[in-house]
């Protein structure tokens, strides 16, 4: 069974930064292209950035390029997100997903003073 | 970025009866490899978004056979062949043919009458 299971959400100042974290099992994790999406209160589903099985190439939504980075340790089946520069607008729900078919519970995000 | 405009926005259906919602993208959904990758998806209040249908029409394991997608080009259309009670929630479309980014529609209410 895929599981997907997101840590590393929190209350953070503006301007801070915050690294979220998604393990995987279940499937061939470095077979698979992983992506985050996010979903802020009340509102749609937005697409944050993807990484290809390897690691070697990453594309960032323009909302987020420049402070956010995605990576992926496939030796330990792990996602990350590392975010940085926070700001309101960040504040949200991040789903780790498996090629946006299979979604994690998601991990919550605030930016507050 | 490709637009992903859904209808409508809000939609109450009487349990047992059908239900239909309308996707249309800003440019056609139709990649060089012959595939469109437009697909599906549901999130029932409180949950993780679930993908019901990939590449148009092709369900996800699992998903009843009430649920089918159909469409081509620019226009898709998700229904539902009689509503249940656990159909409650939101649905969006999303796009993966232009990427990045990927883009989501804004999602359709479906409530019980």
């Amino acid at each position: 069974e895929v599981q997907l299971v997101e840590s590393g959400g929190g209350l953070v100042q503006p301007g801070g930064s915050l690294r979220l974290s998604c393990a995987a099992s279940g499937f061939t994790f470095s077979g698979s292209w992983m992506h985050w999406v996010r979903q802020a209160p009340g509102k749609g589903l937005v697409w944050v950035s993807h990484i290809n099985s390897e690691g070697s190439s990453a594309s960032y939504a323009d909302s987020v390029k420049g402070r956010f980075t995605i990576s992926r340790d496939n030796a330990k089946n792990t996602l990350y997100l590392q975010m940085n520069s926070l700001g309101a607008e960040d504040t949200a729900v991040y789903y780790c997903t498996r090629s946006l078919g299979h979604w994690g519970q998601g991990t919550l995000v605030t930016v507050s003073s | 970025d490709v637009v992903m405009t859904q209808s409508p926005l809000s939609l109450p259906v009487t349990l047992g009866q059908p239900a239909s919602i309308s996707c249309r993208s800003s440019q056609s959904l139709l990649y060089s490899d012959g595939n469109t990758y437009l697909s599906w998806f549901q999130q029932r209040p409180g949950q993780s978004p679930r993908r019901l249908i990939y590449k148009v029409s092709k369900r996800d394991s699992g998903v009843p056979d009430r649920f089918s997608g159909s469409g081509s080009g620019t226009d898709f259309t998700l229904k539902i062949s009689r509503v249940e009670a656990e159909d409650v929630g939101v649905y969006y479309c999303m796009q993966g043919t232009h990427w990045p980014p990927w883009t989501f529609g804004q999602g359709t209410k479906l409530e019980i009458k």
